[in-house]
């Protein structure tokens, strides 16, 4: 069974603070990784897509890959209120025309004003 | 461009009736993926289309079925409603090809009275 873990939280941060949120897989051949926002009662929201081992930056947002480790994280610099909500990481976890995503089941990250 | 639309946005249902849910990928998006995300649970792959195919199913019973068209809209259907099937109906679609995130509708909120 191939999986994807994450710390289902919650997470709480004071308003200004790096959030950091990590996710493990078990499939090796894993090669694309993505983190999803998903605000209460609404749909997950793509916010970063990652490929290659090492840091990959979007605004406040960076996500980091270790295949070696089988580790991806996402980092939130100056969380915000708005921040609040729960990161979902996927994982495509087969190669070739079997695209298939594997999410985990999400960390809970509330920022405090 | 138009993102992924879904409808209906909310449902009400009584035990043992049928539904019917829709969803229109983004132009260009040949898969379609349907997601279940009860309250407080994390997303359930339910089916995979492609090409007017199914190429996959999660672990659900015969009673969640689907299609897609060859414009590569879909359809989800649950027979014999329970009321363990109240939950967020999420539609997603992605290019076939390549590495590409799937990119969700705003779903569908069902609910069995």
């Amino acid at each position: 069974q191939k999986e994807v873990e994450q710390n289902s939280g919650p997470l709480s941060v004071p308003e200004g603070a790096i959030a950091s949120l990590n996710c493990t897989y078990s499939d090796r051949v894993s090669q694309s990784f993505f983190w999803y926002r998903q605000y209460s009662g609404k749909s997950p929201e793509l916010i970063m897509s990652i490929y290659s081992n090492g840091d990959k930056e979007d605004g406040r947002f960076t996500a980091q890959l270790n295949k070696a480790s089988q580790y991806v994280s996402l980092l939130i610099r100056d969380s915000q209120p708005s921040d609040s909500a729960t990161y979902l990481c996927a994982v495509r976890t087969s190669g070739g025309s079997n695209y298939k995503l594997t999410f985990g089941k999400g960390t809970l990250l509330t920022v405090n004003p | 461009e138009a993102g992924v639309t879904q409808s209906p946005t909310h449902l009400i249902k009584t035990r043992g009736q049928q539904v019917t849910l829709r969803c229109s990928p983004i132009s260009g998006h040949t898969s379609v993926y349907w997601y279940q995300q009860a309250l407080g649970l994390g997303l359930q792959f339910l089916l995979w289309y492609d090409e007017g195919e199914e190429r996959n199913r999660g672990n659900f019973p015969p009673r969640f079925s689907g299609r897609q068209f060859p414009n590569y809209s879909s359809e989800l259907n649950v027979n014999a409603l329970e009321l363990e099937d109240s939950a967020l109906y999420l539609c997603a679609s992605v290019q076939t090809m390549g590495r590409q995130p799937q990119h969700f509708g705003d779903g569908t909120r069902l609910s069995i009275l």
